[in-house]
């Protein structure tokens, strides 16, 4: 398997541009998450699905984030319009469905992730 | 109040010598999972070790140990025999409740293997 697979692995716009961040998750997998590392903050989750829903997107900064995932094996983040406090390393990574128990084990397989540089 | 901490910004050890990376949690829910991620500066996040929290057992990967200390809500990960290549920021993470939630990340350790 390709693992997940993140475009473009580097981005650099101007603020007030759109940005687009995709993901294609591995093939199977029934979770995806969004996740967004910065200096200051760390590793934050940003975002994820299941079975193509969203969950819970508590940890979308903004309107100006949305995040879509319109089939199994496709999302997107979209920052529009982009700032550059936005400059970050995006992460994609998914995971599988286990049954709830009492010590699930579902590893979460990440990207390689996509750093993005706003102007 | 953070949900993850790991108090060693940065730690440095000698080629060989065991490492002791400390993580303590914080959470309500008796059921939970604990992670260790490794991202070497190539910047990729690496799955290293889990811990359920009804697990009876000290998760072990190799030369990664996981020291679970319930009570004390710690999970600090053992690197026995560290090697060069094991110099990387590692993250301690969490996901409350069973299932597949997203993960709480604590702000990293940064290692640095000397020769």
């Amino acid at each position: 398997d390709a693992g997940v697979i993140q475009s473009p692995r580097h981005e650099v716009t101007e603020m007030g541009q759109e940005v687009t961040l995709r993901c294609k998750p591995i093939s199977g997998h029934d979770y995806l998450f969004w996740y967004r590392q910065t200096m200051m903050r760390g590793l934050e989750l940003l975002i994820y699905f299941n079975n193509n829903v969203p969950i819970d997107d508590s940890g979308m900064p903004e309107d100006r984030f949305s995040a879509k995932m319109p089939n199994a094996s496709f999302s997107t983040l979209k920052i529009q319009p982009s700032e550059p406090r936005d400059s970050a390393v995006y992460f994609c990574a998914s995971s599988e469905q286990v049954p709830k128990t009492n010590s699930s084990y579902n590893e979460q397989f990440f990207g390689p992730g996509t750093r993005l540089t706003v102007l | 109040a953070q949900k993850i901490t790991q108090t060693q910004p940065g730690m440095f050890v000698q080629e060989k010598e065991a490492v002791t990376l400390d993580c303590t949690y914080d959470t309500s829910d008796p059921s939970y999972g604990l992670f260790w991620y490794k991202q070497p500066s190539s910047g990729e996040m690496i799955f290293l070790i889990y811990q359920g929290s009804y697990d009876q057992q000290n998760a072990t990967e190799g030369r990664y140990s996981l020291n679970f200390q319930k009570a004390r809500k710690s999970a600090n990960l053992v690197i026995s025999a560290s090697q060069l290549g094991d110099s990387a920021m590692y993250f301690c993470a969490m996901r409350e409740g069973g299932g597949a939630d997203g993960l709480t990340f604590g702000k990293g350790t940064h290692l640095i293997i000397q020769p």
